[in-house]
């Protein structure tokens, strides 16, 4: 069954603090794994796009990684800061099926100062 | 033009009334999606359309009736709707469905629905 678990469910760090979001998955056959961000009543954006032959990638203060091996991803926040708040969503998309997108329950960061 | 937009933002509605939202982009996506979002939920996926035809329909009631008119516009008919409709209404496209990268979602603010 394809699934994408993420944890924590919800983080509290003082501002300035770096933090790291999980995310592991079952899809198979793997296409490629996004983090999103999405704050309140707003839609998601894309934060990193990452391929099965890629290990890190980062995005200004956001570093991504995976590891196809483990099927585990990993977005690190460094030097949070008080608009980081939001949601944080692992999306991975499988490269068979007509709806091949999953989309992780998310991690709800609250960034305090 | 990098953007979906959403309309209207917020939208009340009671149980017999008919009311529509309405997505549009201008990127030349040929595919576009409709998702429901409960509080501290994913999204959950609604519709599917590619070339302006539906191509999935996740099982949604038939008091939710999608139409895409062109290729730029995605509407959301709403037809008697219960309380437990009430949700953050996301749209969003790609430029095709296919499982690469060129199915990067981009997303909408959403409309926030409350049904009394």
């Amino acid at each position: 069954k394809n699934q994408v678990e993420q944890s924590p469910q919800s983080l509290i760090i003082l501002e300035g603090k770096n933090c790291t979001l999980q995310c592991n998955y079952t899809v198979s056959p793997f296409s490629n794994l996004r983090w999103y961000k999405q704050d309140t009543g707003r839609g998601p954006v894309s934060l990193t796009i990452m391929t099965f032959s890629e290990n890190t990638k980062s995005n200004g203060r956001y570093t991504a990684t995976l590891d196809a091996d483990t099927k585990q991803s990993s977005l690190h926040i460094t030097a949070s800061q008080l608009s980081d708040s939001a949601s944080y969503i692992c999306v991975v998309s499988a490269r068979t099926g007509a709806n091949n997108l999953f989309f992780g329950t998310g991690t709800r960061l609250t960034v305090i100062p | 033009d990098t953007e979906v937009t959403q309309t209207p933002k917020h939208l009340v509605m009671g149980m017999t009334n008919k009311k529509s939202l309405k997505c549009e982009q201008h990127m030349g996506h040929r595919a576009m999606y409709w998702y429901k979002q409960k509080a501290k939920k994913p999204p959950e996926l609604m519709f599917v359309y590619s070339y302006e035809k539906l191509s999935i329909n996740e099982s949604v009631p038939s008091r939710f009736s999608p139409e895409c008119p062109n290729s730029s516009l995605l509407n959301l008919h709403l037809h008697a709707l219960q309380p437990e409709d009430s949700a953050l209404y996301l749209c969003a496209s790609s430029t095709r469905t296919l499982a690469d990268l060129g199915n990067e979602q981009f997303f909408g603010p959403g409309t926030r629905l409350t049904v009394l």
